[in-house]
């Protein structure tokens, strides 16, 4: 069957660290992964895309890598707040599956001070 | 823009009424999509609409729930009759196509069904 998996335990991490945020899958053939950032009682809201044919995309603090042989993406911020405490969520656009988006369940990231 | 519009924010009913959930895309996106969220199943895709018309529509959980898109800028959720079970937030996101379908989301509908 097809799975998305993020770790449902919660990350914490200090002040000024970089966070990792794993994102595995089984069964699929995607083109796109992209992240979302998810806040209490809010939508998520798009952070990062990348492609199939990417290895690793940059915006600001925030990297994501694809691999796709090993079927990960990583997603990592860079000097960590308290502001990026957040839970994060990665998605997936299957290739030749229109521009239907599935999402993973989600990982809880608190920056501690 | 305002961005995605859904109402009602909140919703309390009881077991057995009908349910009626909004969304205002953002104008100018041509898909729409509905998800379900709960602390268990995450994020879940209910169905979405390309140009007005539906998709896929295979993770309407039952004929109990249905949706509708009479044009670009309006698409509801309904639930009849609705359950305790059905109690989530129902998120509407709306994107561009063609493109990669990066999706902007509305704050989201909670609904509690008692």
């Amino acid at each position: 069957s097809q799975k998305i998996e993020q770790n449902s335990e919660a990350l914490n991490i200090q002040e000024g660290k970089t966070a990792t945020l794993t994102c595995n899958y089984t069964n699929y053939s995607p083109a796109y992964l992209q992240w979302y950032r998810q806040d209490p009682g809010r939508g998520p809201v798009f952070l990062l895309l990348i492609r199939e044919n990417e290895k690793e995309k940059r915006k600001e603090r925030l990297k994501v890598t694809f691999d796709t042989t090993l079927k990960q993406s990583l997603f990592h911020i860079t000097a960590s707040q308290p502001a990026d405490s957040a839970t994060y969520l990665c998605a997936l656009v299957l290739t030749g599956g229109g521009n239907k988006l599935t999402f993973g369940t989600g990982t809880q990231l608190k920056v501690e001070l | 823009d305002a961005g995605v519009i859904q109402s009602p924010r909140h919703e309390v009913t009881e077991m057995g009424q009908e349910v009626t959930l909004r969304c205002k895309p953002i104008s100018g996106h041509n898909s729409l999509f509905w998800y379900r969220q709960t602390m268990m199943r995450g994020l879940e895709l209910l169905i979405y609409f390309n140009n007005n018309v539906p998709i896929d529509d295979s993770g309407m959980p039952e004929d109990r729930f249905s949706a509708k898109m009479p044009n670009a800028s309006f698409s509801t959720l309904k639930i009849q009759p609705s359950e305790p079970r059905d109690s989530a937030v129902y998120f509407c996101a709306s994107g561009p196509i063609p493109g990669a379908n990066v999706l902007t989301f509305g704050a989201g509908s909670r609904l509690t069904v008692l």
